[in-house]
């Protein structure tokens, strides 16, 4: 399975700002993918982002609030913008591997 | 109705028993099913996948799979206390360009 990475591993923010999370994979996947993890709950998929084209969002998450970047097949990003307590969550990327997704090690925001 | 279904447990098994985790799935479309294993404060790890109606095997666990009921299991064998952690079963429907859904997990405790 790829090596995937992903910074900041954790941060704590104000309210109204702003956070940029980089995804780096070791090899070329065609699609990644973005998941939210709140406390005691399970994972939800936010976007699926493909390169060259814009990424799709499910349904309750807009481009607006988690703009999503993803300039070649080796990285993403995904903005965590305007924030508010109740986006304190880990945030993990995962690409599609040859039978699966495999994770990233997450990163985990409080806002404040 | 909840697409991927689990107890939230936890499920406290003694250390050498048998582990069963169970899962049920609302959409007949589904064709591939997955396990992870996720350990508290880190990121999701594949243990397995089915495909097909009936057992897999790897090592200390099993698959089954029943897709008339709607049904897929994890059994872990001679459970020990590494094994505590949360479960999750995700399912994959044909022609959702690879999206994963999540069951909420199941909490396992092995204990001494």
């Amino acid at each position: 399975s790829a090596v995937i990475s992903q910074k900041p591993s954790r941060d704590i923010c104000q309210r109204g700002t702003s956070l940029t999370i980089q995804c780096q994979v070791d090899s070329q996947v065609t699609m990644m993918f973005w998941y939210r993890q709140q406390p005691g709950q399970s994972l939800t998929l936010i976007a699926t982002a493909n390169q060259g084209s814009e990424a799709t969002y499910e349904s309750g998450f807009v481009i607006d609030k988690f703009p999503i970047s993803r300039p070649n097949l080796t990285f993403s990003t995904l903005t965590v913008s305007n924030m508010s307590p109740e986006d304190s969550s880990i945030y993990l990327c995962s690409v599609e591997g040859s039978e699966t997704q495999y994770f990233g090690p997450g990163t985990r925001l409080l806002v404040l | 109705q909840k697409e991927v279904e689990q107890n939230s447990g936890p499920l406290s098994v003694p250390e050498g028993a048998i582990a069963s985790l169970n899962c049920t799935y609302s959409d007949r479309g589904s064709q591939s099913f997955f396990w992870y294993r996720q350990y508290s404060g880190k990121s999701p790890e594949l243990i397995m996948f089915i495909y097909s109606n009936g057992d897999k095997e790897d090592g200390r666990f099993t698959a089954q799979l029943n897709k008339a009921s709607q049904y897929v299991s994890l059994l872990i064998r001679d459970s020990q206390p590494s094994d505590s952690a949360t479960y999750l079963c995700a399912v994959r429907t044909t022609g959702t360009a690879s999206k994963l859904t999540f069951g909420t997990g199941t909490r396992l405790q092995v204990t001494l």
